[in-house]
């Protein structure tokens, strides 16, 4: 079965400084990995996504993961955290057991403070 | 490019009552899904549409939900009777084709059940 952990419900982070969101995953078949954010009073928004190539993955908004195979992480990062970026942020894997299900983690809370 | 549509925003109903949700998907998408999010869980796919058929529903409460997509384009999913478990945000999203991994979500329809 196809699953993702977020050990963190929260991270906070002081503006300005580099952030790192957490996740690992577990997978029967390729790992087909993704990032979404949800806003206040919003939609989920997808950020990125990893398919296949090369460990480094560029998303929206400055924000991008690295897919290491050895850990089974795909942590979210961004080198300079700005207030605007505090959400609520998801990771998710492709379920291989039904076509284009998506399973979510359970979330992180990104807190930036000024 | 209009985002997806959701309404009611909100819902307050009593335990043994009916409700409907509906969802109006981007113009164009052939994939639509509907998720119920709980407080401090990630989202779970209760449905999932390829234009009118259902592709997935394993996880669908059928004693109780239901779900249409007539015309391949605005779908309601319906809760009868409710229990007090069902509070949650039911999100419906939408992507451009069966293995899209990219969705648009709307933002979602707040439940309250007393």
């Amino acid at each position: 079965a196809q699953s993702v952990a977020q050990p963190e419900d929260q991270v906070n982070v002081a503006e300005g400084n580099p952030l790192t969101v957490k996740c690992t995953y577990s997978v029967s078949g390729n790992p087909y990995l993704f990032w979404y954010v949800q806003y206040p009073n919003r939609g989920l928004q997808f950020l990125l996504k990893y398919i296949t190539g090369d460990n480094l993955v560029k998303g929206s908004y400055g924000f991008e993961a690295e897919f290491n195979k050895s850990q089974t992480s795909f942590h979210l990062k961004k080198p300079s955290a700005l207030v605007s970026d505090s959400a609520l942020y998801f990771c998710a894997v492709r379920d291989w057991s039904s076509a284009s299900k998506i399973i979510f983690g359970s979330g992180t809370r990104l807190s930036i403070r000024p | 490019e209009a985002g997806v549509a959701q309404s009611p925003r909100y819902k307050i109903i009593e335990k043994r009552q009916s409700v409907a949700f509906w969802c109006n998907p981007i113009s164009g998408h052939a994939t639509l899904y509907w998720y119920q999010q709980i407080l401090g869980q990630g989202p779970k796919l209760l449905i999932q549409f390829q234009n009118n058929g259902v592709v997935d529903d394993s996880q669908l409460p059928k004693d109780r939900f239901s779900a249409e997509r007539l015309k391949g384009v605005d779908s309601t999913l319906k809760i009868q009777p409710a229990k007090l478990e069902d509070s949650a945000v039911y999100l419906c999203a939408s992507s451009l084709q069966r293995d899209a991994y990219e969705q648009y979500f709307g933002p979602g329809t707040r439940l309250t059940v007393t």
